[in-house]
């Protein structure tokens, strides 16, 4: 079946540690994206890409960085400069960016500081 | 401000009873979703609408795009039906679509 998987579903960062999330799909889109999600809040853009070898900053990009190397994968890595990372993250993709489809969302995940 | 302002935030209901979200926006959209999170945290898109009403099953939903607002209601609600329900909006920006999520409703159907 085509879909997003992130991994891990849960993942523990020490103080000063960079970690990073991974998604990838298999449904052949061009634009993903990744959102963070806190309570009460709603999700936030941190980094999107239209293409391969291209990506762009969200509103809330500073601490993090991200690749897209291949049309399947958009990993986002969440560096020590990142002051506030507890947060759960969400990935997304459809198929072009600026057209009128819903995205596709994949399980998250949850990152916790020890 | 948000563009997005989604009510109530928590909703609890009796089964069977009929429900609905309200969302209101504030950016000239090309399409307004409904999103469906589940416990574990997975989002479901339910639909994506522009104009009128759609409808699935138990679900439906409506938007008006003169008054900026959509509703999503549930009939004969079900404990499964218990989720968080999102809207977001495909907002036109210089940088082309950008999309802008409401905070949520949690909705809670006791047997």
């Amino acid at each position: 079946d085509g879909g997003i998987t992130q991994s891990p579903k849960y993942l523990f960062r020490k103080e000063g540690q960079n970690v990073t999330l991974s998604c990838e799909q298999n449904l052949n889109h061009d634009a993903m994206y990744w959102y963070r999600q806190d309570p009460g809040q709603g999700l936030r853009l941190i980094y999107y890409s239209h293409i391969v070898n291209d990506f762009q900053k969200g509103d809330i990009a500073e601490g993090y960085s991200v690749s897209r190397e291949k049309k399947e994968s958009f990993p986002l890595t969440v560096t020590s400069a990142q002051k506030n990372p507890t947060a759960f993250y969400l990935c997304a993709s459809r198929p072009q960016f600026g057209e009128n489809q819903p995205q596709h969302f994949g399980d998250g995940t949850r990152l916790s500081i020890l | 401000k948000n563009e997005v302002e989604q009510s109530p935030q928590n909703l609890t209901a009796q089964e069977g009873e009929f429900i609905t979200i309200n969302c209101s926006y504030s950016v000239g959209i090309s399409a307004l979703h409904w999103l469906q999170q589940h416990p574990g945290g997975g989002i479901v898109s339910l639909f994506m609408l522009s104009s009128g009403k759609k409808k699935h099953g138990r679900l439906i939903a409506t938007i008006n795009i003169q008054e900026k607002h959509s509703s999503l209601h549930i009939t004969a609600s079900h404990p499964r039906d218990s989720a968080v329900y999102i809207c977001a909006v495909n907002a036109r920006s210089n940088t082309g679509n950008q999309f802008y999520f409401g905070t949520g409703t949690s909705l809670t159907v006791i047997p």
